[in-house]
């Protein structure tokens, strides 16, 4: 069955890079396109980017000077990279498979459980 | 950015009963809209998508509606599985965004 799965480090300094990954099963990176979300503690969702079923990828304009995402196929992985971190970027991290095959539709089907990501020193 | 604003953020209920729940774009996203559940200890389950369309698995009693900037989740005949923290997003545009939940409680 379809699940994702985040990991990566639950403590990141400020002013360090957060690195996560997203381990996939159950269907395809080149089919589906990934996208991360996250939520500080007590507030709302955000919509971090997306690597599409191509390669391409897509970020949110207020990350996207600190953010990249990127893959590895052969692993069923999906990675993202956040410089620069700050206690705002406090968290929980999520990464979502987009309900559409091929063409995305940017909404989202199967979510994994999150990994907390706490910035301090 | 299209801003999404939830309402309310807080709503008690009791099995049986029948809720609503608003959420408003600052712009129009013509009828992309997708609703989503939260509870503790299982991934985030999508509900609704454009607007009004229930994903597999979404029981009858949930339906949505509206367009433009106005949408409404309307979940009838409550059941104890229904309290949950409930999020729209709007799919029209980028960057994506998701309104600020609303917490549905047993009364």
């Amino acid at each position: 069955q379809v699940q994702l799965k985040e990991s990566g480090p639950g403590l990141v300094q400020p002013s360090q890079t957060l690195s996560l990954t997203c381990t996939v099963s159950g269907f395809s990176l080149t089919s589906y396109n990934v996208h991360w979300v996250r939520q500080p503690p007590g507030k709302g969702l955000e919509w971090m980017g997306r690597m599409r079923y191509n390669g391409d990828t897509s970020y949110n304009s207020a990350l996207k000077s600190r953010l990249s995402i990127s893959r590895d196929t052969s692993k069923n992985q999906v990675f993202l990279k956040m410089n620069s971190l700050q206690t705002d970027d406090t968290g929980t991290y999520y990464c979502t498979r987009d309900l559409g095959r091929y063409y995305g539709y940017n909404y989202f089907d199967y979510w994994g459980q999150g990994v907390m990501v706490t910035v301090s020193s | 950015d299209v801003q999404m604003t939830q309402s309310p953020s807080y709503l008690a209920a009791s099995p049986g009963e029948s809720v609503s729940i608003s959420c408003k774009a600052s712009k129009s996203i013509n009828t992309y809209l997708a609703w989503y559940q939260e509870k503790p200890g299982k991934t985030n389950k999508l509900l609704i998508y454009s607007g009004s369309t229930l994903q597999s698995g979404t029981p009858s009693r949930f339906s949505g509606s509206g367009s433009g900037t106005d949408f409404t989740l309307t979940i009838r005949s409550l059941e104890p599985e229904d309290f949950a923290v409930y999020y729209c997003q709007q799919h029209n545009e980028y960057p994506l965004t998701f309104g600020s939940g609303t917490k549905l409680e047993i009364k």
